[in-house]
């Protein structure tokens, strides 16, 4: 079965790239679509945008065009660059596999905290 | 975008009850492509339900979607020990994709 692991910095500084990594393991990478999602304090879920693992991606317009997403195939990885961060940038974020749209796999979350 | 409404914000039940819980769409659903996940404390999220009703490989056959439009229900037969989680609806007819802000079902 395949598994998800967020890696990241945990806490980033205001006006800076905050930047995640995800490594898929137990399954390949190739063939689907991958997303990042999510979820500030108290608030609902957020979709953040995708990437097929040929490299086409969308994103969500809240973002402002802030967010990159990109893909490594050598590696079993794709990543995550949301620029010029403030505090309501502050969520727990989560890497999934999306499969027909929902999302089948999902990364336990990862912390990151905005705070100079 | 669409806003998902779930309802009600919080299910008290105990063990062996029906749990029905209500996810609504500001608009229609395109396709009726509509997901269920749950969400239990230090684990990721779970699919359960896709497409309004096609259950996820190894969801047990007491977890039920149903519903259609702008209406759609989670329901749970027999409740189990294990079934007392969070449980949010997402949809992805429409971009951008967006979740509904959850149910938590209690003992």
């Amino acid at each position: 079965q395949v598994q998800l692991r967020e890696s990241g910095p945990g806490l980033v500084k205001p006006s800076e790239t905050l930047s995640l990594t995800c490594t898929v393991s137990g399954g390949s990478i190739s063939g689907y679509y991958w997303s990042w999602i999510r979820q500030p304090p108290g608030k609902r879920l957020e979709y953040i945008g995708y990437i097929y693992y040929l490299g086409t991606t969308k994103y969500n317009p809240s973002l402002n065009g802030r967010v990159t997403i990109s893909v490594d195939r050598s590696k079993n990885q794709f990543s995550l660059n949301v620029t010029s961060v403030t505090a309501a940038d502050t969520a727990i974020y989560f890497c999934a596999r999306i499969n027909g749209g929902s999302f089948d796999s999902w990364g336990q979350g990862t912390l990151i905290v905005v705070s100079s | 975008e669409i806003v998902l409404t779930q309802s009600p914000g919080t299910l008290s039940l105990s063990p062996g009850e029906r749990a029905t819980l209500s996810c609504r769409a500001s608009q229609s659903v395109s396709n009726n492509y509509l997901a269920w996940y749950q969400r239990t404390p230090g684990q990721p999220p779970r699919l359960l339900i896709s497409d309004a009703f096609t259950r996820a490989t190894g969801v047990p056959d007491r977890f039920s979607g149903s519903g259609s439009g702008t209406d759609f229900t989670l329901t749970i037969s027999r409740l189990e020990p294990e079934d007392f989680a969070v449980y949010f609806c997402q949809q992805y007819g429409s971009s951008p994709y967006t979740f509904g802000q959850g149910t938590k079902l209690e003992i």
